[in-house]
């Protein structure tokens, strides 16, 4: 398993304004993503984070929206731009998956947009 | 038509029931099957892998179906510790692009 540490855990940002969220893994990792759990709601995959290249963003999200950053095999950032209400959510950093497909999750950066 | 649903419950049952989630898919390609665990607040945690042969794992046991694209988790004795939202997740391709059920909600009570 690894272990993954996500900054901030939680925050409270004002309305037209940026977050940059970090995930950081104890090993390297080939495969890292962002997950997006609204409340009362499931995860939704946003987008897997590749290293040294632009990151693939699934249907519904964009870049523009969230830029996200994978510098190093150990390290991402996820960025929630130009926010508002409805980005309130918990973002969650995983890597994986294992050879038998999990996921290990970070615990989740708590965003509350007023 | 959800990639996977599940019913959201709650499920409020009494310490020592057995109680069963049930849980559909609409992709027939998908390959690895897994019930995670969400506590409040939390992150989610794997709770076990679903084989096509079926396995447990102490009080609980996971059953896949194939033919209906059907998974199950039975929880037996249930415990106030087990109280949390168990997440339906399948992994098409076996790919990070995992797909996750609403979650059913449990609430084990005195």
């Amino acid at each position: 398993s690894a272990v993954i540490s996500q900054k901030p855990s939680r925050d409270i940002c004002q309305r037209g304004t940026s977050l940059t969220i970090q995930c950081q893994v104890d090993s390297q990792v080939t495969m890292m993503f962002w997950y997006r759990q609204q409340p009362g709601q499931s995860l939704t995959l946003i987008a897997t984070a590749n290293q040294g290249s632009e990151a693939t963003y699934e249907s519904g999200f964009v870049i523009d929206k969230f830029p996200i950053s994978r510098p190093n095999l150990t390290f991402s950032t996820l960025t929630v731009s130009n926010m508002s209400p409805e980005d309130s959510s918990i973002y969650l950093c995983s890597v994986g998956p294992t050879n038998t497909g999990e996921l290990f999750f970070g615990e989740g950066s708590r965003l509350t947009v007023l | 038509r959800k990639e996977v649903e599940q019913d959201p419950g709650p499920f409020n049952v009494p310490e020592g029931a057995t109680v069963a989630f049930n849980c559909t898919y609409s992709n027939s390609a998908s390959q690895s099957f897994f019930w995670y665990r969400q506590d409040c607040r939390k992150e989610p945690k794997l709770l076990m892998s679903v084989y096509s042969s079926g396995n447990e794992d102490g009080r609980f046991t996971a059953q896949l179906n194939r033919a209906s694209q059907y998974i199950s988790l039975l929880i037996r004795d249930s415990k106030l510790s087990d109280s949390a939202t168990y997440l339906c997740v399948v992994n098409w391709r076996n790919t990070g692009k995992l797909i996750f059920g609403q979650g059913t909600t449990l609430q084990v009570k005195p």
